[in-house]
């Protein structure tokens, strides 16, 4: 079955360390998205590709680094410099049709101690 | 930048009644797409509904349905014979279809509805 697969679930780190979450997709989408979802928040973009080798920051990029080397793939490395980094991290994908929705995967929980 | 403001945090309905989430936008933008995603506690993001901007008719699926009035920039989302599965945050979000932001979505704060049995 297609989908988007974000790995791990649950992350606990103590601060001060990078930390990186997996995002692979085998929908064959050109598009991939991070989106982090605080309470009361609703969702905020941090980055998001149209295409291999380039991607572009979102609203809330500061603290986070991405790369897009292969189309199934989009990592996500929360820094050091991220100031308040535990929250609920999803990965998304869409074709590059700008009236479609995006894919969505499980999400990752990160918790800074 | 487009906004979009979801005025309920949370809302409650009984099992086989119908509810209505409210949703408004603001954009400049005459053409754009808006969408309705389920978040249930399992936290993975479901598609409800799409709408098209330049489309006069309103979207169904099945049970949901959407007011979308353009000039008021309002797109509510109407849920029918409600069931406790359709229990989870709803989020109303906005897209694009010009310009650098035409590959992201907008969304709102979500709303929160519970279904009494």
């Amino acid at each position: 079955d297609g989908g988007i697969t974000q790995s791990p679930k649950y992350l606990f780190r103590k601060e001060g360390q990078n930390v990186t979450l997996s995002c692979e997709q085998n929908l064959n989408h050109d598009a991939m998205y991070w989106y982090r979802q605080d309470p009361g928040q609703g969702l905020r973009l941090i980055y998001y590709s149209q295409i291999v080798n380039d991607f572009q920051k979102g609203d809330i990029a500061e603290g986070y680094s991405v790369s897009r080397e292969k189309k199934e793939s989009f990592p996500l490395t929360v820094t050091s410099a991220q100031k308040n980094p535990t929250a609920f991290y999803l990965c998304a994908s869409s074709i590059r049709d700008r009236g479609q929705e995006l894919f969505f995967g499980e999400g990752s929980r990160l918790t800074v101690l | 930048a487009q906004t979009v403001t979801q005025s309920q945090p949370e809302m409650s309905v009984q099992e086989a009644e119908t509810v209505t989430l409210s949703c408004t936008y603001d954009t400049s933008e005459s053409d754009y797409y808006l969408f309705w995603y389920k978040q249930p506690p399992s936290r993975q993001m479901i598609l409800v509904i799409r709408q098209e901007a330049y489309k006069q008719q309103n979207a169904t699926e099945n049970r949901f349905s959407v007011n979308f009035q353009k000039a008021a920039k309002s797109f509510s989302l109407k849920i029918s014979d409600s069931q406790l599965g359709d229990a989870a945050m709803y989020f109303c979000a906005y897209r694009s279809v010009g310009g650098a932001g035409s590959y992201q979505l907008t969304f709102g704060k979500g709303t929160k509805l519970s279904v009494i049995p």
